[in-house]
């Protein structure tokens, strides 16, 4: 099974800030990774799919990067909505599996 | 709009079993794969099980395997979950998602939760 890793568990930032997560393969995934944004008490809302192309909707504020293993999410000029838990996700083989998450809260 | 909701959650104890449904509407389900995604309290996300659009291979989470199975009914545009032998480390809330290639799992359930307990 392909494990995937994320860093940092848990960052803190400010309204404006610049954020950036890691997510990690343990094997290569090519292109095969998705990034979703979950809130307490709410379904994931997929942000990215194919590492770094954005869902319709979503907004230009979050980029992502990344092939192989090695991958990122950015989100650029934090906003209050913007506060959540992000996990990455590959999809190259099955079991797909979610990276453990990123908490993102405010400073 | 698309639309996935689940149901069937419920508290049950170790050893029972229970079967989620999740009623899609807006888009042809009978084109589309569909995934079971499941999170513990307080836990991240756990991929479960996936079913193609047809129903034919599946596959599971080594977690579940050989206790739950995934299955579709393309007529009543309902995906299910039966799920068997329950232990208290299958309390989670349990999503079912829609993947679209190349965009992935783009719509989500609400969730429904499900309590193994004595």
């Amino acid at each position: 099974d392909i494990q995937m890793t994320q860093s940092p568990a848990s960052l803190s930032a400010s309204v404006g800030d610049r954020v950036t997560i890691t997510c990690r393969a343990s094997q290569d995934i090519s292109n095969y990774l998705a990034w979703f944004q979950q809130k307490p008490g709410k379904a994931p809302k997929s942000l990215i799919y194919d590492a770094s192309s954005l869902q319709t909707g979503v907004p230009s504020k979050f980029s992502g990067s990344g092939s192989g293993t090695d991958f990122t999410l950015t989100i650029n000029i934090l906003q209050p909505e913007d506060f959540a838990t992000y996990y990455c996700q590959q999809y190259k083989s099955y079991p797909f599996t979610f990276g453990p998450g990123t908490k993102v809260d405010i400073k | 709009q698309v639309y996935l909701v689940e149901s069937g959650g419920g508290v049950v104890q170790p050893g029972r079993s229970l079967r989620l449904s999740c009623a899609a509407s807006g888009f042809v389900f009978s084109s589309y794969g569909m995934h079971w995604v499941r999170q513990a309290p307080g836990k991240g996300l756990e991929w479960v099980a996936v079913i193609p659009f047809d129903g034919s291979d599946k596959y599971y989470a080594d977690s579940v395997k050989g206790r739950f199975t995934i299955s579709r009914d393309n007529y009543q545009n309902t995906l299910y979950l039966q799920m068997n032998s329950l232990r208290a480390e299958d309390t989670a809330v349990y999503y079912c998602a829609r993947v679209s290639m190349p965009y992935g799992l783009d719509v989500w359930g609400q969730g429904t939760t499900v309590t193994v307990s004595s």
